[in-house]
């Protein structure tokens, strides 16, 4: 039961235009969305998230964008850059316990490889 | 340099022999975990401790596996009896929860233990 999902296993994109890449999810207690850019043979590198309460969070170059009623989160990276290639990773948490002030485990999809041309 | 550090980066061993993997979280993290990732799949959530104290483990932790934290600081994954499928890259991850606001939601993670069984 893939529960977060990135249907597009690879995006091609030319240097300085917009990548935009995609997640849906289907677990409704899932409150807390991550995006991870992660290069061969290193561990995940935290790259930006975003919380349920909101529907846009920016910092940089990256966006993120989520759609609670379509369950679809999106990475927007304006401009992209050849060193942002790599494989993206969405994940999602839910709190642990009723508080909320802690998130747990991450449930990862499967990555999409984005790789930008010069 | 997330500050997570994992140990051996890379090792190869036979069938059936036992591995051990260390993790040092970064300091003042009281949460750590473990996860999997195998090729073409996104990390897999295997274990978490808080503290000193292992709060779940996932159904893909057979018997053969073991984590530790006995000080709450660093952490070991035995693997026992190795078997090809164990083949994988082993993921640390570390949270220091109780931080107000989302900084305490972010995740860091290590750079991997790559697991090759022969």
């Amino acid at each position: 039961d893939q529960q977060v999902k990135q249907n597009s296993p690879s995006l091609s994109v030319q240097e300085g235009r917009i990548s935009i890449l995609n997640c849906d999810y289907t677990n409704s207690m899932f409150d807390y969305f991550l995006w991870y850019k992660k290069y061969p043979a290193e561990g995940p590198t935290f790259l930006i998230s975003i919380s349920s309460i909101k529907d846009k969070n920016e910092d940089g170059r990256f966006t993120v964008f989520l759609n609670k009623s379509a369950k679809h989160l999106s990475l927007h990276i304006v401009p992209s850059q050849p060193g942002d290639s790599a494989v993206y990773f969405c994940a999602a948490s839910s709190p642990f316990n009723a508080g909320g002030t802690s998130y747990g485990k991450l449930t990862f999809g499967q990555g999409t490889i984005l790789t930008v041309h010069p | 340099d997330t500050g997570v550090s994992q140990d051996p980066r890379h090792k190869i061993t036979k069938r059936g022999q036992n591995v051990t993997f260390r993790c040092d979280p970064i300091s003042e993290h009281n949460r750590l975990y473990w996860y999997r990732q195998t090729l073409g799949q996104g990390p897999e959530f295997l274990t978490y401790f808080q503290n000193e104290a292992q709060l779940e483990k996932s159904r893909l932790l057979s018997d053969r596996f073991s984590a530790e934290r006995p000080k709450g600081s660093f952490s070991t994954l035995e693997i026992q009896r190795t078997e090809q499928g164990d083949s994988a890259m082993y993921l640390c991850a570390s949270q220091r929860i109780g931080l107000r606001g989302s900084s305490g939601n972010t995740i860091y993670f290590g750079e991997g233990s790559w697991l090759t069984v022969v």
